[in-house]
């Protein structure tokens, strides 16, 4: 199963910021939080992973609580081609295994 | 570069007949997976090769699912016999370390 709880669906305004919440509360100390996003009829496509410290690329910015038990994905400047599923993932990082994938949270954004 | 492909893109069978889907991972690439999306769900995992490991094959669904990877790349997941709760878009993935690149998908109907 697994182990996150994203809320299924949200709004956003093109040109703001998208804030997208995970709850992560059983998460062990060996594993990071990973975001995937799915556009329609294509495969997923990876974002960004952290650990605890908060990240940034060129994509997204990835805010992770200090007790680690939720993180916040944040796009900066929602494009209408960032409507997508977003999936919110933990698991060991930096090695080959599957991915256990929840529901995610379907992104809508506004024109 | 070239990505993972995947073919068919679409196929249409019928009932109790056996098909065969083929994924071609990024070259180099010594971890292979397979995922499938039924409508409106989510991704499930079925089978991931790493190297000449035994593969890990704890998400097939039942003996009507096998898959192969031949020489350590391309992969040909088959179901026999299909059922019609088979129909849904069967994904493959490959990754190096443990960024996995999703192919665009097979979309399977059983009729």
């Amino acid at each position: 199963d697994a182990k996150t709880t994203q809320p299924t669906s949200m709004d956003c305004a093109e040109g703001r910021a998208a804030n997208l919440p995970c709850n992560h509360s059983t998460i062990s100390g060996n594993e990071y939080v990973y975001w995937y996003r799915q556009i329609h009829s294509q495969g997923p496509q990876y974002i960004i992973h952290g650990l605890k410290n908060n990240e940034t690329n060129e994509m997204a910015s990835l805010i992770i609580t200090e007790d680690r038990k939720s993180s916040t994905l944040i796009l900066p400047h929602a494009t209408l081609r960032d409507t997508a599923v977003y999936y919110c993932i933990v698991r060991v990082a930096n090695r080959d295994d599957k991915i256990i994938f929840g529901k995610g949270t379907r992104l809508h954004i506004l024109p | 570069g070239a990505g993972v492909s995947q073919s068919p893109s679409n196929k249409v069978t019928e009932k109790g007949k056996d098909v065969e889907l083929r994924c071609d991972p990024i070259s180099g690439h010594t971890a292979l997976y397979w995922y499938r999306q039924s409508l409106g769900q989510g991704l499930e995992f079925l089978i991931y090769f790493q190297g000449n490991s035994a593969p890990d094959k704890s998400g097939l669904p039942s003996d009507r699912f096998s898959a192969e990877r031949t020489g350590g790349s391309v992969s040909t997941l088959t179901i026999q016999r299909t059922q019609q709760e088979d129909s849904a878009v069967y994904l493959c993935a490959s990754s190096l370390n443990w960024e996995q690149f999703f192919g665009p998908g097979t979309r399977l109907t059983v009729l």
